[in-house]
């Protein structure tokens, strides 16, 4: 049974300071690592499809990483703001183009 | 960006009725579109893959017979709870696949359902 495991489950960041967390998916039959952020009562929204070795992706103050040979994606906010708050989701690809999510880590920033 | 537009966005009905969820791509064509359902504190679990013009590819323990799925267009999906119960009680959500966008999914904002 293929696994994603987000961590950690929930995450509590002063506004201002910087923050991380990670996404470990199957590193066999790797097709693409998806990042996406979930606000209350909207749709997911795409971050980041990430497909190589040693991608590394940025959108603003929110950075993504990602090692397939050990299976881990980290996902970075930089100066954390109040609208960073929602939960991130990743999702593995595979090549036979199923798509697992993780439960999501969910990102409280504290004013 | 590519918008799905997902209704109804909340249904309570009663054990025994039908009901129908819209999953629409509004700015672009999606050949694929992708049913979910999420239980409270899980992940989203993929049911069905909807491939307009054909039939869907359930997945494994989800039964086709009670979850219809229509992809008569290429911007509309739609997903039917036939004789709905309580344990059918979730949150669904559709996505689409733009392939002129690198294999990102577009996702509708999802429907939640109470079955009575």
């Amino acid at each position: 049974i293929l696994n994603v495991e987000q961590s950690p489950q929930s995450l509590h960041v002063q506004e201002g300071d910087s923050t991380n967390f990670t996404c470990s998916f199957p590193s066999s039959n790797f097709y693409a690592l998806h990042w996406y952020r979930w606000e209350t009562a909207k749709s997911p929204e795409a971050l980041f499809v990430m497909t190589l070795n040693g991608d590394e992706k940025k959108k603003g103050r929110i950075s993504a990483t990602l090692n397939t040979k050990e299976g881990y994606s980290y996902l970075y906010i930089k100066g954390s703001q109040p609208e960073d708050s929602a939960t991130y989701l990743c999702a593995f690809t595979g090549r036979d183009d199923k798509i697992i999510f993780g439960k999501g880590t969910r990102l409280h920033i504290l004013p | 960006g590519a918008v799905v537009s997902q209704h109804p966005s909340r249904v309570i009905c009663k054990s025994g009725t039908s009901v129908k969820i819209e999953c629409r791509s509004l700015d672009f064509q999606a050949t694929t579109m992708f049913w979910y359902r999420q239980f409270p504190k899980q992940s989203l679990m993929l049911m069905a893959t909807s491939n307009e013009g054909s039939k869907a590819t359930y997945e494994q323990g989800v039964e086709k017979d009670k979850f219809l799925i229509n992809h008569a267009s290429l911007t509309l999906s739609t997903l039917t709870v036939t004789s709905a119960h309580p344990e059918d009680s979730s949150f669904y959500i559709c996505s689409a696949r733009d392939q002129a966008q690198s294999e990102k999914l577009f996702f509708g904002s999802g429907t939640q359902l109470s079955v009575l």
